[in-house]
């Protein structure tokens, strides 16, 4: 049974062309969060959710931006993409944002910026 | 940079060896977690261990933690090809919420 479903699995955009990244949950947890992994390198904190509460990574850039209308969905707009932005972005959700939780994964998009 | 260091960057070995991976830290820590990614495939939570814990297992794994040295280190005993992934430490700091990653281990192990 999934839980953390990410759509599409693999998205091609143009240079400059916005794009969005659709995440969504069966587990009803209050944290979502997006992570940026480039080729052989560790996953980069975007962004996360607490319930609605936004919070933004100080290095994040202005181009990444979030959504989440309700508790089972969670968007990543990317408003103007560059050949840099080309990446896996992965969906993560965990009951709480602290202690001893654990972060339960999507299988990640993967993202091609011609 | 907050990011953890793990070594070996990669490992390979035979099915039924046992594999070791590192994973160095530089500030204080709440609870250190381990993480496997499959290739093109999103990460999946293995083990975690509390800052006063030394030692953790979880069928074949094998998790120690050592705050004096803020190292750690993963052991999967007698590996199977299905183990084949990268490993990834993720540290909770003390005082701060985010999960921090580290560089990762790519293990292979072949029949």
């Amino acid at each position: 049974d999934a839980m953390v479903i990410q759509n599409p699995r693999y998205q091609v955009t143009q240079f400059g062309k916005p794009v969005t990244l659709s995440c969504s949950q069966t587990l009803n947890h209050n944290v979502m969060y997006w992570y940026q992994q480039k080729s052989s390198q560790a996953p980069k904190l975007l962004f996360h959710y607490y319930d609605k509460d936004f919070n933004n990574e100080a290095d994040t850039p202005d181009n990444f931006q979030s959504r989440r209308p309700n508790t089972s969905f969670c968007f990543l707009d990317i408003r103007s993409p560059g050949l840099g932005d080309a990446a896996m972005y992965l969906c993560a959700t965990s009951r709480s944002s602290g202690g001893t939780d654990t972060q339960y994964f999507g299988p990640g998009t993967r993202l091609t910026v011609l | 940079s907050q990011q953890g260091e793990e070594d070996p960057q990669a490992l390979s070995i035979q099915e039924g060896e046992n594999a070791t991976m590192n994973c160095s830290y530089k500030t204080s820590i709440n609870n250190l977690q381990w993480y496997r990614q499959n290739s093109g495939r999103g990460l999946v939570h293995l083990i975690l261990i509390r800052s006063n814990e030394r030692e953790k297992h979880s069928g074949r794994l094998r998790v120690t933690l050592d705050t004096s040295k803020k190292s750690s280190s993963l052991l999967i005993t007698a590996s199977r090809a299905a183990d084949t992934a990268s490993y990834f430490c993720a540290r909770r700091n003390t005082g701060f919420q985010k999960l921090v990653f580290g560089t990762g281990t790519r293990l292979l192990v072949s029949p």
